[in-house]
């Protein structure tokens, strides 16, 4: 059973570019979210992807967007690139929502961003 | 705003010794759920152990326990028996009920295992 994948391991891009990271969740589960995690600090969370819609968004500007498939894989896309976007940057998956009962989220080993 | 504090930034604990890291969270809400997660060099967040804010009783995993203090927003981790593959950095983290999975961490305490 494979858990949470995503790629690419490592990434370097400059100021200005665009940069898409991919996420596949775990074998049966539909909602995905996206965490950064700037060195030294704990993840923030940036948006969350359930039934191929963006349904819950953390403080990030309109630069940070995704895109989820029918397969329930996901994307992140960050436009126009500030070195500060520079982090390890998390994909989780789960089952629903969990509106009424607890579903654990299973993290991937994370894509490290370096903007230059 | 819910925010989740973690006060130790590291800490130490000799092989087979215990070791508590602490971690204090504030919300206005009653239905919750907090965690602590593992982050060792291989980066991959694993789920150490939940507790849910109903619950009075402490959560336990093996060698893993929590001392969850709800009126005193205090929700500390115990590892007993520390073994060299418990080093690695802990993050507490916290989610609110209903249809959501966004989780609130810490700042997150690097913990070393010395033999």
């Amino acid at each position: 059973d494979a858990g949470v994948t995503q790629s690419p391991t490592h990434l370097i891009k400059t100021r200005g570019q665009q940069v898409t990271l991919r996420c596949s969740p775990k074998s049966g589960h539909d909602t995905v979210s996206w965490y950064q995690q700037a060195l030294g600090q704990g993840p923030q969370f940036i948006f969350q992807y359930y039934e191929e819609e963006e349904r819950q968004r953390g403080n990030f500007p309109d630069r940070f967007s995704g895109h989820q498939f029918p397969n329930y894989s996901s994307e992140l896309n960050v436009n126009a690139l500030l070195l500060g976007d520079s982090a390890l940057y998390l994909c989780a998956s789960s089952l629903g929502l969990a509106e009424y009962s607890y579903n654990e989220q299973f993290f991937g080993p994370g894509t490290r961003l370096t903007v230059l | 705003a819910q925010t989740v504090t973690q006060s130790q930034p590291e800490m130490s604990v000799q092989e087979a010794e215990t070791v508590t890291l602490s971690c204090t969270y504030d919300t206005s809400e009653s239905d919750y759920y907090l965690f602590w997660y593992k982050q060792p060099p291989s980066r991959q967040m694993i789920l150490v152990i939940r507790q849910e804010a109903y619950k009075q009783q402490n959560a336990t995993e093996n060698r893993f326990s929590v001392n969850f203090q709800k009126a005193a927003k205090s929700f500390s981790l115990k590892i007993s028996d520390s073994q060299l593959g418990d080093a690695a950095m802990y993050f507490c983290a916290y989610r609110r009920g209903g249809a959501t999975n966004k989780l609130i961490f810490g700042t997150g305490t690097l913990l070393a295992v010395q033999p």
